[in-house]
């Protein structure tokens, strides 16, 4: 199975300004997912991420709020951008993996806005 | 993706088996039932997945009826650390498509 790294895997930051979320995984991945995880919710789709193309979003979210990166089919980035205490949430990303035909999660990144 | 209910949460004796319900009225002939749980502070963990025939691998035991309406996901001897929710998700079996998740199942394992 894949294995997937975040980076950071927790930080504190102050309203207004961003933080950029690193998701690295150890195979080549077509497909990329972002989620959100708000403080007991589930998860919630953020936008799925393919190398080479621009990122689709989900309803509710927005290329200026949460700009992504997909260099290559091993690495991607998400942004939280103009932060605000609402954006407090744990962020994680997920790949597709064909062989078993399932999702794998990393391990996320907790995010609190002050 | 077509809809699941779940209980919201459950309590199991730890070694005894637990089992998780999950309704899908509305599953289409292509859709498979996937189960993952997510142990608190981690990311979700796949568990099984299967179509219409039971399912078993070293985590669980996954039973469809035969209408493929329900199901149930079964931990044969429940420990402490399968204390986690429990999402029952149907969708096609691919890895290039999201995964939506519901509320899910909050289980406690009780010593």
């Amino acid at each position: 199975s894949a294995v997937i790294s975040q980076k950071p895997s927790r930080d504190i930051c102050q309203r207004g300004t961003s933080l950029t979320i690193q998701c690295q995984v150890d195979s080549q991945v077509t497909m990329m997912f972002w989620y959100r995880q708000q403080p007991g919710q589930s998860l919630t789709l953020i936008a799925t991420a393919n190398q080479g193309s621009e990122a689709t979003y989900e309803s509710g979210f927005v290329i200026d709020k949460f700009p992504i990166s997909r260099p290559n089919l091993t690495f991607s980035t998400l942004t939280v951008s103009n932060m605000s205490p609402e954006d407090s949430s744990i962020y994680l990303c997920s790949v597709g993996d064909p062989f078993y035909n399932e999702q794998f999660f990393g391990p996320g990144t907790r995010l609190t806005v002050l | 993706d077509a809809k699941t209910t779940q209980p919201p949460s459950m309590d199991c004796a730890e070694g005894r088996a637990a089992n998780l319900p999950c309704n899908h009225s509305t599953i289409s002939g292509n859709e498979y039932v996937y189960w993952y749980r997510q142990i608190h502070s981690q990311g979700p963990q796949y568990i099984i997945h299967g179509l219409k025939n039971n399912e078993t691998n070293e985590m669980a035991s996954l039973i469809i009826t035969e209408d493929r309406k329900s199901s149930t996901l079964i931990l044969p001897h429940a420990t402490l650390r399968d204390t986690a929710v429990y999402y029952c998700i149907v969708r096609v079996e691919t890895s290039y498509d999201k995964v939506i998740f519901g509320p899910g199942t909050s289980l406690s394992v009780i010593p």
